[in-house]
């Protein structure tokens, strides 16, 4: 049984369309985060949740919106898709409303803009 | 700005051989560190963490990391490696600063050869 799980996998998709990143947790996390990584490889916080409740809103895009509809789940829609949005999304939820402790990490979505 | 740095962008070791990685943080209070491996195509797993105490730390896979408080250090060592070791190595710490997230290195990639 996962403990992180995000869908979908893998989301290749054309340039100025909408999508949909999702992911659960069922370790009973309070804290969700979304990470970037980009080409080489670098790891970026873009937002954190704790308990449905905004916590980290990094300088990304207003086309990216987080969403967390209860504490197991953090979604992340983003519109209008360009080029430069490829990457690999890691979904990571903490027992901790800071992250203390450390971070358990999802297998990753990656998008590719095309 | 608090900060982790990984100087060893790319290591290239054959079989047997020892390693160690380096990792740096930039803050002279309260820190605790972490490594995380991402092996090809998957998510980052914890490896080990230090909070406080016995400085040297044992994790998972024969690796082990020694915190030196004076040096700002965190470094990875296992004294053999072996193929299945090929993989992206990331440093990161949680630094007591209000930030409540953990603040990445931006990784090494290590290549085993057989």
């Amino acid at each position: 049984d996962t403990a992180v799980s995000q869908t979908p996998k893998y989301l290749v998709t054309q340039m100025g369309n909408d999508k949909s990143i999702k992911c659960e947790q069922n370790l009973g996390h309070d804290t969700m985060y979304w990470y970037k990584q980009d080409s080489k490889k670098f790891l970026k916080i873009m937002f954190s949740y704790n308990n449905k409740e905004l916590i980290i809103n990094e300088t990304v895009p207003n086309r990216f919106s987080p969403k967390s509809p209860d504490k197991a789940h953090l979604n992340l829609h983003i519109n209008s898709l360009e080029l430069g949005d490829s990457a690999v999304y890691f979904c990571a939820s903490s027992p901790t409303t800071t992250g203390w402790n450390g971070y358990t990490f999802g297998s990753g979505t990656r998008l590719t803009v095309v | 700005a608090q900060s982790v740095s990984q100087h060893n962008h790319h290591v290239i070791l054959s079989e047997a051989a020892s390693l160690e990685l380096g990792c740096n943080y930039s803050y002279g209070g309260t820190v605790n560190l972490f490594w995380y491996v991402q092996y090809p195509g998957q998510h980052l797993q914890l490896l080990l963490k230090y909070f406080s105490g016995d400085p040297l730390v044992k994790g998972i896979k024969g690796f082990e990391a020694e915190f030196i408080k004076s040096k700002f250090s965190f470094n990875l060592r296992k004294p053999s490696v072996q193929w299945s070791d090929t993989a992206e190595y990331f440093c990161a710490g949680y630094m007591d600063t209000g930030r409540r997230a953990l603040t990445f290195g931006s990784g090494t990639r290590l290549q085993v050869q057989p």
